[in-house]
C-alpha cells in the first residue's frame, strides 16, 4: 500500500549485534513513521520524521536510532540489540493534513 | 496528550451476525479518528476515518463507524459479517491542529465463526 517496502521481512540475531531496519516509500511523503507491535499493546510509535534530516522521538524511543537522508528512505538502528527489542515493526508514511497513514507490511525482528 | 481505549481485547461472533467493537478516547483538544484493520501477516489499512462533518462515517467492506463527541466514542459496526472480517482492528486518534502523530488502542481481535 502507498509503495511502501520493508526490508528485511524478517530477522534473526544475537543479543548485542547492531541491526537497521529500512523503509522506502515512492509515494513522496513528507512523514515518516517506526511502530513497534507487541501483544497487548498494539502499535507504539518509536521514531518520526517530518522531513530530510528532521526526526523526533515518539513514546519509545530508549534503544533506538533513526536516519533520513533522502525523501523515499527511512532507517531504524538498533545499536545493540536486547531481547526486549523482539518485535514486529512497521514503517508507516504520510502525506500530513492529518490524512491516514500508510503502512508497509512489517519486519518480524526475532534477538537470542 | 491522547490515549485511546479499546474495550474488548477479543470478540467472537457467527457468520451473518452484526458486531460492533467499541472504542473510547481521551483528549484535550479536538481530534481526528481512524479505525484500521490488519490481516494476519499483513500491515494495517484503513477502513475509515472522521475528520470533520457527518458523524456518521461509511468506509470499505460494509463498515461504518459514529463519532459520538459526548461520549467521546468512535464505535465501529456491521450489520452482518463474514468469515473473511477475521482480523484484528485498531482505534486510532489524532489531535487536530497539531503533531501528524497517531496514538493506537490496543486492538481488538475480531474471530468470525461459521
Amino acid at each position: 500500500d502507498a509503495g511502501i517496502t520493508q526490508s528485511p521481512r524478517h530477522k534473526v540475531t544475537e543479543t548485542g549485534t547492531p541491526v537497521t531496519l529500512r523503509c522506502h516509500q515512492t509515494e513522496n511523503h513528507r512523514y515518516m513513521y517506526w511502530y513497534r507491535q507487541d501483544p497487548g499493546h498494539g502499535l507504539r510509535l518509536i521514531h518520526y520524521s517530518y522531513g530530510v534530516k528532521d526526526t523526533d522521538k515518539g513514546e519509545v524511543s530508549d534503544g533506538y536510532s533513526v536516519s533520513r537522508s533522502k525523501t523515499e528512505d527511512f532507517l531504524l538502528t538498533l545499536e545493540s540489540a536486547t531481547s526486549s527489542q523482539t518485535s514486529v515493526y512497521f514503517c508507516a508514511t504520510g502525506p500530513g493534513s492529518n490524512q491516514p497513514q500508510h503502512f508497509g507490511d512489517g519486519t518480524r525482528l526475532s534477538i537470542l | 496528550a491522547q490515549s485511546v481505549t479499546q474495550l474488548d481485547s477479543q470478540v467472537p461472533v457467527f457468520e451473518e451476525a452484526p458486531v460492533e467493537l467499541r472504542c473510547n478516547y481521551s483528549s484535550s483538544v479536538s481530534v481526528y479518528l481512524f479505525w484500521y484493520v490488519q490481516y494476519p501477516n499483513q500491515g494495517l489499512q484503513l477502513l475509515l476515518k472522521y475528520l470533520s462533518g457527518s458523524t456518521l462515517v461509511k468506509g470499505i467492506n460494509g463498515f461504518e463507524a459514529e463519532f459520538n463527541k459526548s461520549q467521546t466514542s468512535f464505535h465501529l459496526r456491521k450489520p452482518s459479517v463474514h468469515i473473511s472480517d477475521t482480523a484484528e482492528y485498531f482505534c486510532a486518534v489524532s489531535p487536530q491542529g497539531g503533531s501528524e502523530k497517531l496514538v493506537f488502542g490496543k486492538g481488538t481481535k475480531l474471530t468470525v465463526n461459521p
